[in-house]
C-alpha cells in the first residue's frame, strides 16, 4: 500500500494558467507538508499544516495555497503560474510524538512553458 | 534560524569501500533531530538513519553510521563497503522536536552531495 501518494506524477502546463496537485496519505498522520525542490536539487518547506495551525514559509507567492479537506488529504493550488514555478513539488506526512519522521510522496515534475 | 550546510557537492568512493558524507547545522535549539535521507534517481526521498540530538549514542542501521557532535554542531554520515545502490544524492536534514515545541515545523535540508559509487 502506498504510504504518501501524489498526483499526477507530471504536469505540463502553459504559463499563466492555474492548477493543482493532490496529496493523499493513508498513514493516520495529523501534520502534511508540502516542499518543492529546484533544478539544483535544493529542497525547501512551503507549508506544513495541521488541524490546529498552518505554517507558510515566508519565500512562498500567495499565488500558491494549500487546500486541506480533511487530514488525509493536502492538495496544492498554484494560481497564474510562471516559468519559474517548474520544480519537483513534494507531499510529506508525519505524526505527532515519537521519532519525527517524514514520510515522502513520489513528488510531482511541474514543467510550465 | 537554522541552516543546514552540506560542504560537498560531490562525492566518488569505490565499490566496497567506506565514504563519509560532511554535515554541519546551525541552530539555538537544545532539542532536535536531524537525519540523512538518499534520493536516487527515481527522485523518492527514503529515509537512512535518524539521531535523537538528547542521545549521546550514535544511531547505526546496517552499513549506515552517523558521527554526532553535538557541541560541534556536525552530523557526518559514514556508508561502509559501498554498493552500486547507494548512488544516489544523500540530503541531511534538520527539525526541532515536535514534542518541543517544533509543531507543525518542516524540515531544514542542506543542498545534498551528490555520491558516485566506481565499479
Amino acid at each position: 500500500d502506498t504510504a504518501v501518494s501524489q498526483t499526477p506524477k507530471y504536469l505540463v502546463t502553459q504559463m499563466g494558467n492555474d492548477k493543482s496537485i493532490k496529496c493523499e496519505q493513508n498513514l493516520g498522520h495529523d501534520t502534511m507538508y508540502w516542499y518543492k525542490q529546484d533544478s539544483k536539487k535544493f529542497l525547501k518547506i512551503m507549508f506544513s499544516y495541521n488541524n490546529k495551525e498552518l505554517i507558510i514559509n515566508e519565500t512562498v507567492p500567495n499565488r500558491f495555497s494549500p487546500k486541506s479537506p480533511d487530514k488525509a488529504h493536502l492538495n496544492l493550488h498554484i494560481n497564474s503560474l510562471e516559468l519559474g514555478d517548474s520544480a519537483v513539488y513534494f507531499c510529506a506526512s508525519s505524526q505527532a510524538g515519537g521519532n519525527n519522521e517524514q514520510f515522502f510522496g513520489p513528488g510531482t515534475r511541474l514543467t510550465v512553458l | 534560524a537554522q541552516t543546514v550546510t552540506q560542504s560537498q557537492p560531490e562525492m566518488s568512493v569505490q565499490e566496497a569501500e567506506t565514504v563519509t558524507l560532511s554535515c554541519t547545522y546551525d541552530t539555538s535549539e537544545s532539542d532536535y533531530y536531524l537525519f540523512w535521507y538518499k534520493q536516487p534517481p527515481s527522485r523518492q526521498m527514503i529515509l537512512v538513519i535518524r539521531q535523537e540530538a538528547y542521545k549521546q549514542q550514535n544511531a547505526t542501521e546496517n552499513r549506515f553510521s552517523v558521527n554526532f557532535q553535538k557541541a560541534a554542531k556536525s552530523f557526518s554520515l559514514k556508508i561502509s563497503d559501498s554498493q552500486l545502490g547507494d548512488a544516489a544524492m544523500y540530503f541531511c536534514a534538520y527539525r526541532k522536536n515536535r514534542d518541543s515545541g517544533g509543531g507543525a515545523d518542516g524540515l531544514t535540508f542542506g543542498k545534498g552531495t551528490h555520491l558516485i559509487i566506481q565499479p
